[in-house]
């Protein structure tokens, strides 16, 4: 069964270094998220790419956080550098087509914890 | 106020019995609804997508929409321990929007 496939499950970093997610979405599909996830709370969205472009990165931290995904396929998320209160669940997610006409997949993750 | 509401629970139930989780929100321009289930330290799992009003079943689960009231539900029949997790409701127009999530637990 297709599915979305993040690395590293988990990532133990210091304060002030960098790091970095990456996500390999569902064969074909067009569009990825990126979402953040506090211990407790539901996700909130960071970036969503339409192939190659950024369509909505209104919530992302610009100053520390980026994203990419330059072919359209795989995507990256970067963190530097990183504080103590982006110690959270990393999700990615993917579908089809826009998200106003077929669900979403999520991956498992990546559990970031800074210290 | 945040743009869905949820309450997180947590919520206990004994095995069997009838589950009843809901979720309010405020844009009325969300056209699209889910439910989602994430188990401990997983990513969600997609449970129910239901689109504009009406209800949807599939199995022991049924989703609600009620637009007018703003309001989703989703019901878990003839609950069971595997049933125990986290519950998110999720909606939007072109991305999503998620509750806090409900966490709930089955007891044999």
């Amino acid at each position: 069964e297709a599915e979305v496939a993040q690395s590293p499950r988990y990532k133990i970093t210091e304060k002030s270094q960098a790091v970095a997610f990456w996500c390999d979405p569902i064969s074909g599909h067009a569009t990825l998220y990126w979402y953040r996830q506090i211990l407790g709370q539901g996700p909130e969205l960071l970036v969503q790419f339409q192939d190659e472009s950024v369509v909505d990165d209104s919530q992302l931290p610009k100053d520390r956080f980026s994203a990419e995904r330059l072919k359209g396929v795989d995507s990256t998320l970067k963190i530097q550098p990183a504080e103590l209160g982006d110690s959270a669940m990393y999700l990615c997610a993917s579908s089809s087509r826009r998200m106003i006409d077929t669900e979403a997949f999520f991956g498992q993750g990546t559990r970031l914890t800074v210290v | 106020q945040k743009e869905v509401e949820q309450d997180p629970g947590p919520l206990s139930v004994p095995e069997g019995a009838i589950v009843s989780l809901n979720c309010t929100y405020s844009n009325s321009a969300f056209q699209y609804f889910m439910w989602y289930r994430q188990y401990s330290r997983k990513g969600p799992e997609l449970l129910m997508y239901t689109y504009s009003s009406g209800n949807k079943e599939d199995g022991r689960f049924t989703a609600q929409v009620d637009k007018s009231s703003k309001y989703i539900s989703l019901f878990i029949r003839d609950s069971q321990p595997s049933d125990s997790a986290t519950y998110l409701c999720a909606m939007g127009v072109s991305d999503m929007r998620f509750g806090a999530g409900t966490r709930l637990t089955v007891k044999p």
